[in-house]
């Protein structure tokens, strides 16, 4: 049973305009939720968290939103550079615990 | 460079085989991980260390078996592979692996073939 889910396995955007990419997960015991992304080749990197207790965090041209009830949480770049473009995951994890739950991660291209 | 190296980044063996993958940090940190990446399925957790001492093992295979020798190396020995195994495994480390929300800091990978 996936815990953390990406339903959007690619997302093309123009450059300067707003990416949106999005992850739910069934699990409410969750307390903290994390985005990475990752250019082939690399490992993944870290990019912006956000604690459940909080509904926005932003960081530059990154935000992330949570939406505890619906179970949702969703990552804003604007603008949207070449450079952004990668693979994107959104993970989880609990109070006590640093290893992540992954969802499978959605390909961001940035288009000229 | 994330200050977690794994070596070899590349490796195809048979199912009789035997080798072992490497990871090294320098990041001073006291918890380090195995992930592995299957082709379209999220990135599985399958060992987690704390100061050397394994803390969990995500019911992984007997074929995989890791090593900590000390905080800053973590082995993956693998032997009797099948081709399934075929995968990407990446070692991570963060500075404690009871506390959410803690960054992990990734490896670059090994990418796996199991002929």
């Amino acid at each position: 049973d996936q815990q953390v889910k990406q339903n959007s396995p690619s997302l093309s955007v123009q450059e300067g305009r707003i990416s949106i990419l999005n992850c739910d997960y069934t699990n409410s015991m969750f307390d903290y939720f994390l985005w990475y992304k990752k250019y082939p080749a690399e490992g993944p990197t870290f990019l912006i968290s956000i604690s459940s207790i909080k509904d926005k965090n932003e960081d530059g041209r990154f935000t992330v939103f949570l939406n505890k009830s619906a179970k949702h949480l969703s990552l804003h770049i604007v603008p949207s550079q070449p450079g952004d473009s990668a693979v994107y995951f959104c993970a989880a994890t609990l109070e006590t615990a640093s290893k992540l739950t992954f969802g499978t991660g959605t390909r961001l291209q940035v288009t000229l | 460079e994330t200050g977690v190296t794994q070596t070899p980044r590349h490796l195809v063996m048979g199912m009789t085989n035997k080798k072992s993958l490497k990871c090294e940090q320098h990041l001073g940190h006291n918890a380090m991980y195995w992930y592995k990446q299957s082709a379209k399925k999220p990135l599985e957790l399958m060992f987690v260390y704390n100061f050397k001492e394994q803390t969990e093992n995500n019911s992984v295979p007997s074929r995989f078996s890791p090593e900590c020798p000390n905080s800053s190396h973590l082995f993956l020995h693998l032997h009797t592979l099948q081709p399934e195994d075929s995968a990407l495994y990446l070692c991570a480390s963060s500075q404690f692996s009871d506390r959410g929300g803690e960054k992990l800091f990734f490896g670059s990978g090994t990418q796996l073939s199991v002929l």
